[in-house]
């Protein structure tokens, strides 16, 4: 009964080599995540959606987008990697509207960059 | 602004023993306070949630947290550690006005045989 999904696991790119991330979820969630975790370190925020409302972190690198293009799938790309960014990326969604909401995680993708 | 302190990066105790993983929060207003959990190479699993419904918690795989708003704490605490439990551990509290939580730099909780 997955509800978060992220595809693939695990993603293998080069130095400077466009790379897409996928997540979707089956719970119909208003609000969608994206973090980046390096090891041992609290997950940290990259940006947001509520709905189709784009909220980007100040401290997010232009290098980093997202696409939301409906309610289930949300997209990380990545224009041009860098060896910094290699890390595990999690998404995570919540319902929306209330500061007691939990969020559900997807296991991850763990991204290497050679 | 809310924060979340979470002391001890790594905590060791022996498998039966008591688990207190520290959490103590900085808020302007009544927080809502999270544990989450983290396996290895896993996404975030939710233990529990303070809502302000009750100041004792209780959450999955026997853990539990009480609210201390005198103390700032929500410290996680479970009576006797099984070495499934270790994990790495994280403190969150939403952000009023925004839907983003803010995280602890989680406890990495080692179960010895």
């Amino acid at each position: 009964d997955a509800m978060v999904i992220q595809n693939p696991r695990y993603q293998v790119t080069q130095f400077g080599k466009p790379v897409t991330l996928s997540c979707s979820q089956t719970l119909n969630h208003n609000v969608m995540y994206w973090y980046q975790q390096k090891s041992s370190q609290a997950p940290k925020l990259l940006f947001h959606y509520y709905d189709k409302d784009f909220n980007n972190e100040a401290d997010t690198p232009d290098n980093f987008q997202s696409r939301r293009p409906n309610t289930s799938f949300c997209f990380l790309d990545i224009r041009s990697p860098g060896l910094g960014d290699a890390a595990m990326y999690l998404c995570a969604t919540t319902p929306g509207g209330r500061m007691t909401d939990t969020q559900y995680f997807g296991p991850g993708t763990r991204l290497t960059v050679l | 602004a809310q924060s979340v302190t979470q002391l001890g990066s790594h905590v060791s105790v022996s498998e039966g023993a008591l688990v207190l993983l520290r959490c103590n929060y900085s808020s302007s207003v009544p927080p809502y306070l999270f544990w989450y959990v983290q396996y290895p190479n896993q996404g975030l699993q939710l233990l529990l949630k303070y809502t302000s419904a009750a100041t004792l918690v209780k959450g999955i795989n026997g853990f539990e947290a009480e609210f201390k708003k005198s103390e700032t704490s929500f410290h996680l605490t479970k009576p006797s550690a099984h070495m499934s439990d270790a994990a790495e551990y994280f403190c969150a509290v939403s952000e009023p006005g925004t839907y983003k939580y803010i995280f602890g730099t989680g406890t990495r909780l080692k179960v010895l045989a």
